[in-house]
């Protein structure tokens, strides 16, 4: 299966809020309610921090949110912090009893 | 506490045959449900979704590597064990294991990664 599509970058200013966009098809994200967000920090490991479209796992904030309609999926960060900039991936079970992650999305904190 | 941690060569040359080993604790793969994810991240690229493993050895492969990959797992030492055959200096890269929820699957905890280089 192909990649999710996520845009390459997205950028916001403090306290603003951004939307990153993950599109697939009727194979994954259309078909499963099973999409997930995690953050990755230059040089750390990635970090889940949406489960299931629009659920946070315990200690990730309340600022994070998830959404789905469709073929795609849709993390927004509202009010912005320097601390969000890090780049972002979506991922999805697929109808091969597979995952597929995205391209990944690089947000910038301006 | 969950954690898992990579290990394995460094380096390998093209066309060998490389293993990594992922060692964790917090968890047992004899558990209903629970299974054990591989995923890769070449140098400035996008995570790659490699291979998973349950605890009844039910296995799932990705479709671009499904050929070279073998994933196993060793209950008695909590290790998922990764080969990949014909190694290619574009299969240089961070790889990953992580603990995948058994009801949505998530990977909620991952291993620090582990970076390999395939060079002659």
């Amino acid at each position: 299966q192909s990649a999710l599509t996520q845009p390459a970058s997205v950028s916001g200013s403090p306290g603003q809020s951004i939307t990153i966009s993950c599109t697939g098809t009727i194979s994954d994200v259309g078909a499963y309610n099973y999409v997930s967000w995690y953050q990755q920090h230059p040089g750390k490991a990635p970090k889940l921090v949406i489960y299931e479209v629009s659920n946070r796992p315990s200690g990730v904030s309340n600022r994070f949110s998830g959404s789905k309609s469709g073929n795609t999926a849709s993390l927004t960060i509202s009010g912005l912090q320097a601390e969000d900039e890090a780049d972002y991936y979506c991922s999805s079970y697929t109808s091969s009893s597979t995952s597929v992650f995205g391209g990944g999305s690089k947000l910038t904190v301006l | 506490q969950i954690t898992l941690k990579e290990s394995g060569p460094t380096l390998v040359k093209p066309t060998q045959t490389l293993t990594l080993t992922c060692t964790f604790s917090g968890f047992s793969l004899t558990t209903s449900g629970v299974s054990v994810v591989w995923i890769r991240q070449p140098p400035g690229k996008a995570l790659e979704w490699l291979a998973l493993i349950y605890w009844d050895d039910d296995k799932s492969y990705g479709p671009s590597l499904k050929s070279r990959l073998t994933i196993t797992k060793d209950t008695s030492k909590n290790q998922v064990v990764l080969t990949m055959t014909n190694m290619d200096p574009v299969d240089t890269a961070t790889y990953y294991c992580a603990h995948r929820l058994a009801a949505n699957d998530a990977l909620d905890i991952w291993g620090q990664g582990t970076m390999v280089t395939v060079s002659s």
